[in-house]
């Protein structure tokens, strides 16, 4: 079982709808981050979290350290935030710090 | 400021081959991470190098290897090319190399795109 569980592993949403993406771990982390990969491969980290909730623009992170739980959400949303979002954790379990271990990601497309 | 930069962006080797990716952090950061990732899935860690010593491995075979030079840039070496390495290898630079302190930043950069065939 991945440590890391993210859904749905896809999602089509209409322009202007409201988008929820969740993620579960199963360890003891020092921070979460929810990254951002448009096609073609670069990634770009739009939160680092270890507490309560960070706003951006129209997104929205939240976390629950004791349910081991993050929602990404996406306010209305615009064709320009198809993407992969990808949840991430850190975890001093493994050993090592500043490693992320990922979910599968969630493959978004929103449509015009 | 550059960014963190790969090279090459794209690489296509045979079977058996061997392949050398390089990766040049943000100024400053002295920690880099390299992670493999397959079409459909998200990036799996393979190596953490800070201040030139390995840190960390992930459940990679020993035909995976890095290190880190004094400038703190990096390369990875795969060796003995399977049709499974195809993947696009992504490398990560952070100041530090611990999460002791948790409001670090991590940067990404492009990726090289790897074909085995």
């Amino acid at each position: 079982k991945n440590e890391v569980e993210q859904s749905p592993q896809n999602l089509t949403a209409q322009e202007g709808e409201f988008i929820t993406i969740n993620c579960s771990y199963s360890v003891g982390i020092s921070a979460l981050h929810w990254l951002q990969q448009h096609p073609g491969g670069g990634i770009v980290s739009l939160f680092m979290l270890s507490s309560g909730k960070k706003k951006h623009g129209r997104l929205i992170a939240t976390i629950n350290i004791q349910e081991k739980h993050s929602s990404l959400h996406i306010t209305a949303s615009h064709p320009r935030d198809s993407a992969v979002y990808i949840c991430a954790v850190r975890s001093v379990r493994w050993g090592f710090g500043n490693v992320l271990h990922c979910g599968s990601g969630t493959q978004v497309i929103v449509l015009p | 400021d550059a960014g963190v930069t790969q090279s090459p962006t794209h690489l296509i080797k045979t079977r058996g081959q061997h392949v050398t990716l390089r990766c040049s952090p943000i100024s400053g950061h002295k920690s880099v991470s390299w992670y493999q990732q397959v079409l459909g899935q998200g990036p799996q860690f393979i190596f953490q190098y800070y201040e030139k010593e390995e840190r960390g491995r992930g459940n990679f075979p020993d035909r995976f290897s890095a290190r880190q030079f004094p400038n703190y840039s990096s390369e990875l070496n795969v060796n003995a090319l399977l049709l499974g390495d195809s993947a696009l290898y992504l490398c990560a630079s952070s100041p530090r190399g611990d999460s002791s302190r948790s409001g670090y930043g991590y940067t990404f950069g492009s990726g090289t795109r790897l074909t085995v065939v």
